[in-house]
């Protein structure tokens, strides 16, 4: 029972290089979530999905891009990375929209 | 602005001991609240659900409480383990948006 999958788990960019963090669920949930989570800090939205083709923003999404084609993936794109970008990476889903979220194990990005 | 607070931030406890961790917000139209565990360098898990139109989850030795009109819930745990140690973080549902509290850390002694 995988549940959220996030890949890579740690990964170290160069400032102005670009990467997608890939995440995938199996539960066949319709909401999906990217949050950023730095020290000390509670988790921030960066973008959400409520279904196969619809995205939006959430509090912090600059420098970040995302799509949902299907319903069990949700890539988070980076362009051009810069150091304010380095922390820990969340994505999440849950199936109604009051349920609970699911959290995968997390992507820790360092850009040097 | 939608905020959400978590006090205290750190918790030291002995074995054994009751404690309650508390979680405040500044919008009380909420949609649900929840409670999660964070263990180090992992993921979070969903401890309790509480919906808006209810007042207390309970799930275990963990029982939570909400009170919306005073933007305030918290979260108790009886008779604390060690393997209790962790980040326990609340988040507050807003329509499809859910924000998160800073965390508590609560460390359990043996």
């Amino acid at each position: 029972n995988a549940g959220v999958t996030q890949t890579p788990k740690f990964r170290i960019l160069k400032i102005g290089q670009s990467m997608t963090l890939q995440c995938t669920q199996d539960m066949n949930h319709n909401y999906m979530y990217w949050y950023r989570q730095d020290p000390g800090m509670g988790l921030k939205l960066i973008y959400y999905s409520v279904g196969a083709g619809i995205t939006d923003k959430g509090e912090v999404p600059n420098g970040y891009n995302v799509s949902r084609s299907t319903t069990e993936d949700f890539p988070l794109r980076l362009e051009l990375a810069a150091p304010s970008q380095t922390s820990v990476y969340f994505c999440a889903s849950s199936y109604p929209q009051a349920g609970k979220l699911f959290f995968g194990s997390g992507t820790q990005l360092s850009v040097l | 602005k939608q905020e959400v607070t978590q006090i205290p931030a750190a918790l030291s406890v002995p074995e054994g001991e009751n404690l309650v961790l508390n979680c405040s917000f500044t919008d009380s139209a909420i949609y649900n609240l929840q409670w999660f565990r964070q263990d180090p360098g992992k993921g979070l898990t969903s401890l309790l659900l509480i919906q808006s139109s209810q007042r207390e989850q309970t799930s275990g030795r963990l029982n939570a409480s909400l009170d919306k009109s005073s933007g305030r819930s918290t979260l108790y745990i009886a008779a604390s383990q060690p393997g209790d140690s962790a980040t326990y973080l609340c988040a507050v549902k807003y329509g499809n948006k859910l924000v998160f509290g800073a965390g508590t850390i609560l460390r359990v002694k043996s």
